[in-house]
């Protein structure tokens, strides 16, 4: 199984600010077989990015994402008020599918 | 679009059921894949399995549930079904129907969640 860890496990930013986030996994990922997902409290998840770097349908360009064998990264390049919310990782290179433990995007 | 539905409740040892109805898409289509997924605090984002159909229908499990799990379709309603036998404490969880983004094993499409507590 293709452990993902994601770091730091909160982040606290004002808007207007750029965030960082990391996705590391235990076993290179498949093609950069990476996806990124933010969840607000109550909602499920909401599919930003995959193929590590494709932006999906309807995802604002501030939203960008980077790497490739274990070490990928999720940049939102200037922080709405609606961007603090929890973001996980998940890869589907290889079975079973994984997520990370998500990164918590706060107000500072 | 994904409506969930299926009882908040599970006695331990039973048997945990939630559909999902799909609107807007086949369950049968050539490239759609439907997914059930739960979240807990203690485990996370699980993937716990999935079906699709291509020519026939398959279906594959996770194995931390595989002896327990058994995810099912129903063309004349257009909806998945997932359920999980044999449950414990540890299966209270939000459990979530989601579609493949086509071409891919992301999810772009999530139904809104069933929160089942398996307690007695």
């Amino acid at each position: 199984e293709n452990v993902l860890t994601q770091s730091p496990g909160t982040l606290s930013l004002s808007p207007g600010e750029r965030a960082t986030l990391s996705c590391r996994a235990s076993q290179s990922v498949s093609r950069s077989y990476l996806a990124w997902y933010q969840q607000k409290s109550g909602q499920a998840p909401r599919l930003l990015i995959y193929g590590a770097s494709s932006r999906a349908t309807g995802i604002p360009d501030r939203f960008s994402g980077s790497g490739s064998g274990t070490d990928f990264t999720l940049t939102i390049s200037r922080l709405e008020p609606e961007d603090f919310a929890v973001y996980y990782c998940q890869q589907y290179g290889s079975f079973p599918l994984t997520f990370g433990p998500g990164t918590k995007v706060d107000i500072k | 679009q994904l409506q969930q539905s299926g009882p908040g409740l599970v006695k331990p040892s039973q048997t945990l059921s939630v559909t999902c109805a799909i609107s807007g898409d086949s369950v049968s289509s050539n490239s759609g894949v439907w997914n059930w997924i739960r979240q807990s605090p203690s485990r996370g984002l699980e993937w716990l399995g999935r079906t699709y159909y291509r020519s026939k229908w398959s279906n594959d499990y996770a194995v931390s549930v595989k002896s327990r799990i058994s995810i099912n379709s129903d063309t004349s309603k257009n909806q998945i079904s997932l359920q999980l036998n044999s449950v414990t404490p540890e299966d209270t969880a939000v459990y979530y129907c989601a579609r493949d983004l086509p071409g891919t094993d992301s999810f772009d499409i999530w139904g809104q969640g069933t929160m089942v507590t398996v307690s007695s």
